[in-house]
């Protein structure tokens, strides 16, 4: 069965400080793979996507994720955090091998920059 | 360009009424998803219709029903309400409904049922 996990419900991170956001999965085929960002009361943004090719992608406000296939992993990173970073933090992926468009989404993880 | 619009923006309804959500996609999109979201919770998917035909379905109740007109935009219908379906609706338009296409999302409606 296709699964998302984020193990961490909320990242604290000083402002200035690098931030990483962790995000396992498990799919039968290849995975695309999604993260998205979601302000309060609003709908979700698209950050970045891995399909195939470098395994660091690079995507929108300087967010880069790293896709690592023996670890099933594509964990979200910024060199730099922003106050303005601040907000809910979603993985996603589609599986190659399942005839289903659908996302699968994980649960989220709150991401929390202190000036 | 415009995003992907959604009405109402609210709504309160009461248990057993019927509900009707709207959705505009980014012009030149022809697939639209909707999407299920409880609070503290990742979205939950409830159908894709990609050139008006329905193209996926997730784990939902027949008293979900969605439909796609020749505009490519779409309602969202909810019969019989449940307390448990308060939530933020969520409609997600792409260029093509092909796994790589990123999703594009309105700001949701968020249904109240009393």
């Amino acid at each position: 069965a296709q699964s998302v996990a984020q193990p961490e419900d909320q990242v604290n991170v000083a402002e200035g400080n690098p931030l990483t956001v962790k995000c396992t999965y498990s799919v039968s085929g290849n995975p695309y793979l999604f993260w998205y960002v979601q302000y309060p009361n609003r709908g979700l943004q698209f950050l970045l996507k891995y399909i195939t090719g470098d395994n660091l992608v690079k995507g929108s406000y300087g967010f880069e994720a790293e896709f690592n296939k023996s670890q099933t992993s594509f964990h979200l990173k910024k060199p730099s955090a922003l106050v303005s970073d601040s907000a809910l933090y979603f993985c996603a992926v589609r599986d190659d091998g399942y005839s289903n468009y659908q996302l699968i989404w994980g649960a989220g993880t709150k991401l929390i920059i202190k000036p | 360009d415009a995003g992907v619009t959604q009405s109402p923006t609210h709504l309160i309804k009461t248990r057993g009424q019927h509900v009707t959500l709207r959705c505009s996609p980014i012009s030149g999109h022809k697939s639209v998803s909707w999407y299920q979201q409880v609070l503290g919770q990742g979205p939950q998917f409830i159908f894709q219709y990609y050139e008006k035909e329905e193209r996926g379905r997730g784990n939902f109740p027949d008293r979900f029903s969605a439909r796609q007109f020749p505009n490519y935009s779409s309602e969202l219908n909810v019969n019989a309400l449940l307390l448990g379906d308060s939530a933020l609706y969520l409609c997600a338009s792409s260029l093509s409904q092909g796994r790589g296409s990123p999703l594009h999302f309105g700001n949701g409606t968020r249904l109240t049922v009393t």
